[in-house]
């Protein structure tokens, strides 16, 4: 069995760039692909990047995804950061062994 | 659009079961499958399993295995997901999601309470 590793929180200020990375404990990132989720408190979850890198219809291009075999990981990058990005981001990815394997999450502040 | 409509919130007791439904709306209910994933108060997503709509196949969480049941009723376009033996710390908000093979959850319902408690 596989886990995804997010640090706990980050926070950045408005308009600036923000990275939140996705470390697999074993066996290799790019075996399976990664989702990324957004999920406002009180809310539901909702997809900001699925197959790694892309992104659902209406996800602003601020979003975008990435996964780097080197340090194992996968990253979320979200650019001109904007108070409504402000939520827990929850990583994910799948097989067939494991199941589907989340991340701890990550709250992100925009301050 | 593609809705997912969840049931009410549920108190039980512990020990006993609790039968969660999703009803589907929007796409062809049999091309996809279900997800099911639960939230502890204040804690991050845990996956519990998967079930295909087309063909009724399963795959569990191993921690979960012999007391979690998925259904669907391809008739209704509902799925269901059954907890047995429940304990406090199966309280949690659980959310249904379309996901093709248990893996990218694009759609998601809005989520059902279930308490634990005596």
């Amino acid at each position: 069995n596989f886990m995804l590793t997010q640090p706990h929180s980050v926070s950045e200020s408005p308009g600036k760039t923000v990275t939140i990375s996705c470390t697999r404990s074993s066996g290799s990132i790019a075996s399976n692909y990664v989702q990324w989720y957004q999920q406002r408190p009180g809310s539901s979850p909702t997809t900001v990047i699925y197959e790694d890198n892309q992104r659902p219809s209406g996800v602003p291009d601020r979003f975008s995804g990435s996964i780097d075999s080197s340090s194992n990981s996968a990253s979320l990058t979200i650019s001109g950061l904007k108070t409504e990005d402000e939520a827990d981001y929850y990583c994910q990815s799948y097989d067939s062994s494991n199941g589907g394997v989340f991340g701890g999450g990550t709250k992100l502040t925009v301050l | 659009q593609v809705q997912l409509v969840q049931s009410g919130a549920e108190v039980k007791k512990p020990g006993a079961s609790v039968k969660v439904s999703c009803k589907a709306s929007g796409y062809t209910f049999t091309s996809y499958g279900i997800s099911w994933v639960r939230q502890a108060p204040g804690q991050g997503l845990e996956w519990m399993g998967w079930i295909s709509a087309y063909n009724g196949n399963t795959n569990y969480a191993q921690k979960l295995q012999g007391r979690v049941t998925m259904t669907t009723d391809t008739s209704t376009s509902t799925a269901y997901m059954e907890l047995r033996s429940l304990r406090s710390d199966d309280t949690a908000v659980y959310y249904c999601a379309r996901s093709l093979y248990g893996d990218y959850m694009d759609y998601w319902g809005q989520g059902t309470l279930v308490t634990v408690s005596s």
